[in-house]
């Protein structure tokens, strides 16, 4: 099985920083994305963590500990755009497959 | 540029009905899956599939059937609706190997009255 937990909600301050975290526990972990996804709208790829580290991308930079089963999304320069729910996913191997499974995410406010 | 179609954007049934939802992609990917969203409760999977005729339960599988014909089009079979069904369908595909990212359909808003 697998739990894969995000704070529910964060507000922060347009031209701030703000970091969202991820944990998990699952056995056959494969890998983990960080996805943006505006209210009505499909989620859209943001960052794919396999190995230990930081992967730069922008503004936007994830981390990851496999040791320790957690990751985070580092937003940085934040503007009023990046309101949105930002969801965490892990890639489990199964017998046949990959499995996707994604936390519950994380609804960012940026107010002025 | 890649693609993932979901066939219906807006659906209303009646409880009791059976309701397809279709899924076709045009990138040849093996992986295919359906989730549902509903609010505070994120994406969560219902079936996937990794190959023709292959599916796997997701996480919440009750009520629900895929068939997965063809490589390219994955199908979401409610076999009796129910109101609990109403709900947010999301579509999705990706290729095989770890680092392939997945690709979503527009979402198929279904209602069950």
């Amino acid at each position: 099985g697998q739990n894969i937990d995000q704070p529910t909600e964060m507000t922060a301050t347009e031209g701030a920083i703000v970091q969202i975290n991820c944990t998990y526990q699952t056995s056959g972990f494969n890998g983990l994305f960080w996805y943006q996804q505006h209210a009505g709208e499909a989620p859209t790829f943001l960052s794919y963590n396999v190995l230990d580290g930081l992967e730069e991308k922008g503004r936007f930079s994830s981390f990851l500990s496999r040791s320790k089963g957690y990751s985070y999304l580092l937003l940085k320069e934040l503007q009023m755009k990046d309101s949105a729910s930002y969801l965490c996913a892990v890639i489990l191997q199964t017998g046949g497959g990959n499995k996707l499974t994604f936390g519950t995410g994380t609804q960012l406010k940026v107010e002025l | 540029d890649v693609k993932v179609t979901q066939s219906s954007r807006y659906l209303v049934k009646r409880t009791g009905e059976k309701v397809f939802l279709e899924c076709v992609q045009d990138m040849d990917h093996e992986n295919m899956f359906w989730y549902r969203q509903d609010p505070g409760l994120g994406l969560r999977l219902i079936y996937f599939s990794y190959d023709v005729k292959m599916k796997e339960k997701g996480d919440i599988p009750e009520g629900y059937s895929v068939s997965r014909e063809k490589k390219e089009r994955f199908s979401l079979i409610l076999e009796s609706a129910s109101t609990n069904q109403t709900s947010m369908y999301l579509c999705a595909s990706r290729s095989q190997g770890s680092g392939n990212t997945i690709y979503f359909g527009e979402g198929s808003w279904l209602t069950v009255v």
